[in-house]
């Protein structure tokens, strides 16, 4: 059975700040995607990553996939207070399993 | 709006009733989804659709649960004799179906409250 694991769960970090979330998948997937989930609101596709060594950047926001390790790493860099939600990463294709999810609380 | 829409956003109801929830696809998309939502966890999915055929349901999706896209458009999920368990949100998504990376794009959810 497939199982997406990321951590850290819940991450508190300064303005100005870099740092990342990872997701570790179980078994082989041919895709892989992030998603950001602010509270009550639904999920916003950010990223769909689909090969090894794949990298896609969107503002301070950078998604890479390493399909050998069955990882994926979201790296936020010089963080500001709007990018506090929760975000998500899901493996599968038309099924898609995600992960816990990753809390992150940008302090100005 | 041309996104995801789902109706109603909130439902409250008591234990033992039946729910009805809708969603309304983007209107070139095939695929049809519906995933649950518990407080502090991610969506876990419940069945698909493509067109009008329901290809999946989840281990999630027990007797009391009722999946339906009728025309390949619109989809109608029912919970029938609704317990305290069933509390979450119901969010839908649809893809086009095609394509290698068939994104899904998810709605507003419904959110359910049974007392």
């Amino acid at each position: 059975e497939l199982k997406v694991e990321q951590n850290p769960l819940f991450l508190s970090m300064q303005e100005g700040k870099n740092y990342t979330i990872y997701c570790n998948y179980s078994t082989t997937s041919d895709r892989l995607y992030w998603y950001r989930q602010d509270p009550g609101k639904s999920l916003e596709s950010l990223f769909v990553l689909l090969s090894n060594g794949a990298v896609k950047q969107e503002g301070r926001l950078m998604a890479s996939l390493d399909t050998k390790a069955r990882l994926s790493t979201l790296h936020i860099t010089a963080a500001v207070h709007d990018l506090s939600a929760t975000y998500f990463c899901a493996v599968g294709t038309y099924k898609y399993i995600f992960g816990t999810g990753t809390r992150l609380k940008v302090l100005a | 709006d041309t996104g995801v829409s789902q109706d109603p956003r909130h439902k409250i109801t008591k234990r033992g009733q039946n729910v009805t929830f809708r969603c309304d696809p983007i209107s070139e998309h095939n695929r049809l989804y519906w995933y649950r939502q518990t407080l502090g966890q991610g969506p876990e999915f419940l069945t698909y659709f493509q067109n009008e055929a329901q290809l999946e349901k989840s281990r999630l999706l027990s007797d009391r649960f009722s999946a339906e896209r009728p025309k390949g458009s619109f989809s109608t999920l029912e919970i029938q004799r609704t317990e305290q368990g069933d509390s979450a949100m119901y969010l839908c998504a649809s893809s086009l179906g095609t394509g290698v990376t068939d994104t899904q794009y998810f709605g507003p959810g419904t959110r359910l409250t049974v007392l």
